[in-house]
């Protein structure tokens, strides 16, 4: 049982690059969802899905793009990263809206030079 | 809007000895689930705990128990019985029942444990 799988772990990018952060579930989860963690600031949601076709802009969305596809995956793109994205990256996903608990991926840890 | 509060940004315990960690929200809404998530050094994050707003009975799981007190917006975790494995960042969070989108989440707690 994979659960969430997020690739990269790691990622070095130059300032002006662009890059996709993956993100597959198998749990047939209709809510996928984006945060970055910053130190002091918690966990920020960037963008959510309810279901295919569907995403929807979160409390810091600016840089990023989404898209859904499927049930299954929830790719984030960095358009033109910046320094002031360097984070480390969650994708979640939770049965149900509003009540079931966020199945996290493991992380990503980008950094932007 | 919705804010979650958690005062205290470091805390340690001796092993085997039990600790707890403040966590305040503030909601205008009635319906809501309340969490606490579990971040070790690995960077996994892990749910400890969940409260569901409408039960007045606090929530156990194991070494883990909440003290949820509704109309002082107060969601604090007690660890019994600390373990060198308890040693993480520990988050609070909370989101709207039903309608929610998004989970809201506290700055955090380092908690160390000592042998």
């Amino acid at each position: 049982n994979a659960g969430v799988t997020q690739t990269p772990k790691f990622q070095v990018l130059k300032t002006g690059q662009s890059m996709t952060l993956q993100c597959a579930q198998d749990m047939n989860h209709e809510y996928m969802s984006w945060y970055r963690q910053d130190p002091g600031m918690g966990l920020r949601l960037i963008h959510y899905s309810v279901g295919a076709g569907i995403t929807d802009q979160g409390e810091v969305p600016n840089g990023y793009n989404v898209s859904r596809s499927t049930t299954e995956d929830f790719p984030l793109r960095l358009l033109s990263a910046a320094p002031s994205q360097t984070s480390v990256y969650f994708c979640a996903s939770s049965h149900r809206q509003g009540v079931s608990p966020l199945h996290f991926g493991n992380g990503t840890r980008l950094t932007v030079t | 809007a919705q804010t979650v509060t958690q005062s205290q940004p470091e805390m340690s315990v001796q092993e085997a000895e039990t600790v707890t960690l403040s966590c305040t929200y503030d909601t205008s809404e009635n319906n809501y689930y309340l969490f606490w998530y579990k971040q070790p050094p690995s960077r996994q994050m892990i749910l400890v705990i969940r409260q569901e707003a409408y039960k007045q009975q606090n929530a156990t799981e194991n070494r883990f128990s909440v003290n949820f007190q509704k109309a002082a917006k107060s969601f604090s975790l007690k660890i019994s019985d600390s373990q060198l494995g308890d040693t993480a960042m520990y988050f609070c969070a909370f989101t709207i029942g039903l309608t929610g989108n998004q989970f809201y989440f506290g700055t955090g707690t380092s908690l160390t444990v000592i042998p």
